[in-house]
């Protein structure tokens, strides 16, 4: 099974400044020409909200401020300027060739 | 407007089985497909399985042997069977539906139920 590793595991950022979040595979989830990576927030008691698909993709009704990049084994989630309502912990998700279904470990942002 | 509503018996008995339901409403699941993905108390999430428009199911290999999932179109239900629980068991489970956007099916989920929360104790 393919592994996720987010990383930090927690990060404060400063209202206004970028977050970065990591999340590396342990083999490549590219295949049929995209890059089948997910990332959602979760905030606590509630479920976790689909923010980027397909590496790159925003969600419906997702501010612009959150955005998706990378390619094959390498994906990040970036946040600017972050705002008060984006502290929460941030998952990535992806699914292979045969279908399986993983997520990273999670990321708990703070906002300072 | 979409929705999924799970639905199960908060707390089962060690060595026991769990049956819960996912009831959808706002799209068909003859067109959608559901996961089943579950978040222990303080801890992050596991995918458990998905079952596809047409039937077709894939299980996390490391639960298989415990997980069934099959689904009632005509009720918009979705029915997860878990056997031999065991204390870690104890979480959050939640149904959610899989993306499908013009027609293009992407792997990810984009509407989730509140969850229902299991117990697993004597």
């Amino acid at each position: 099974d393919i592994v996720l590793t987010q990383s930090p595991a927690s990060l404060a950022v400063s209202l206004g400044q970028r977050a970065t979040i990591s999340c590396k595979a342990s083999q490549s989830v590219d295949y049929d020409g995209d890059s089948y990576m997910n990332w959602y927030q979760q905030k606590p008691g509630q479920p976790p909200k689909l923010l980027i698909y397909a590496a790159s993709n925003l969600e419906s009704g997702i501010p612009a401020r959150f955005s998706g990049s990378g390619s094959g084994t390498d994906f990040t989630l970036n946040i600017h300027p972050v705002e008060e309502e984006d502290a929460a912990t941030y998952y990535c998700q992806q699914s292979n060739e045969d279908l399986m279904y993983t997520f990273g470990g999670g990321t708990k942002l703070e906002i300072k | 407007q979409v929705q999924l509503k799970e639905s199960g018996p908060g707390l089962v008995a060690p060595s026991q089985s769990l049956s819960i339901t996912c009831t959808v409403s706002g799209f068909s699941l003859t067109s959608y497909g559901v996961h089943w993905v579950r978040q222990p108390p303080g801890k992050g999430l596991e995918w458990l399985v998905v079952i596809w428009s047409d039937g077709s199911t894939t299980y996390n290999s490391a639960l298989k042997s415990r997980l069934s999932i099959s689904k009632d179109n005509s009720k918009s239900q979705v029915f997860l069977k878990m056997n031999s629980l065991q204390t870690d068991d104890t979480a959050m489970y939640y149904c959610a539906r899989n993306s499908l956007k013009g027609g293009l099916l992407y792997y990810a989920m984009d509407y989730w139920g509140q969850g229902t929360s299991v117990t697993v104790s004597s």
